[in-house]
């Protein structure tokens, strides 16, 4: 079965410009978050999607916004771009977003979308 | 300060050694805990992961949650080459969004 899917796998952009970022999740998943990944640092949450509902939002300005479509597809927007910007964009992946006492829907993480902000 | 500090090594030892990897964190409120694997220009790969306090083994990996000191380790026994990687703690309070160490380099020489 293929795995979580990322395109493009690397992007170079200049400042002020916008891009748009694409996730495919493993296929019955129903929840797509969204991670960036400074050089060095661990992955930050940005948003999380379940059922085309946003149900989760990270501390990143509104320059970021992302979307679910019905094929449970995911983009990531982000408007207005700064140097600081340039990281790895993560796309995971999970069956569901409610968890029972001892039960985790395990995330599933694609390869990532390089950015690079020039 | 950050909810989960990791430090970030490199970490180098030889092949056979036993790793000790370690995390700490602040949110009381965290109740699940994950390892998550990263090997360079891949995305996160989940090893383990702990619910609540105690002890859990799989294979040569060893997952520790210590809730009263807020502290949590993930031991390798028998370290191989291929263990060579990036090692992230991550936490959860039980919905989705997970927050993560900075990542401990580990590197295993033959």
């Amino acid at each position: 079965d293929a795995g979580v899917t990322q395109s493009p796998t690397h992007l170079i952009k200049t400042r002020g410009q916008h891009v748009t970022l694409r996730c495919s999740p493993i296929s019955g998943h129903k929840s797509v978050s969204w991670y960036q990944q400074v050089l060095g640092q661990g992955p930050q949450f940005i948003f999380q999607y379940y059922e085309k509902e946003e149900r989760g939002r990270g501390n990143f300005p509104d320059r970021f916004s992302a979307r679910q479509f019905p094929n449970y597809s995911s983009e990531l927007n982000v408007n207005a771009l700064l140097l600081g910007d340039s990281a790895l964009y993560l796309c995971a992946s999970s069956l569901g977003v409610f968890l029972r006492t001892n039960q985790l829907y395990e995330q599933y993480f694609g390869p990532g979308t390089r950015l690079t902000v020039t | 300060q950050k909810e989960v500090e990791q430090d970030p090594g490199p970490l180098s030892v030889p092949e056979g050694a036993i790793v000790s990897l370690n995390c700490t964190y602040s949110n009381s409120a965290f109740q699940y805990f994950m390892w998550y694997r990263q090997y360079s220009r891949k995305g996160p790969e989940l090893l383990m992961y702990t619910y609540s306090s105690g002890n859990k083994e799989d294979g040569r990996f060893t997952a520790q949650v210590d809730k009263s000191s807020k502290y949590i380790s993930l031991f390798i026994r028998d370290s191989q080459p291929s263990d060579s990687a990036t090692y992230l703690c991550a936490m959860n309070t039980g919905f989705q969004k997970l927050v993560f160490g900075t990542g401990t380099r580990l590197l295993v020489s033959p």
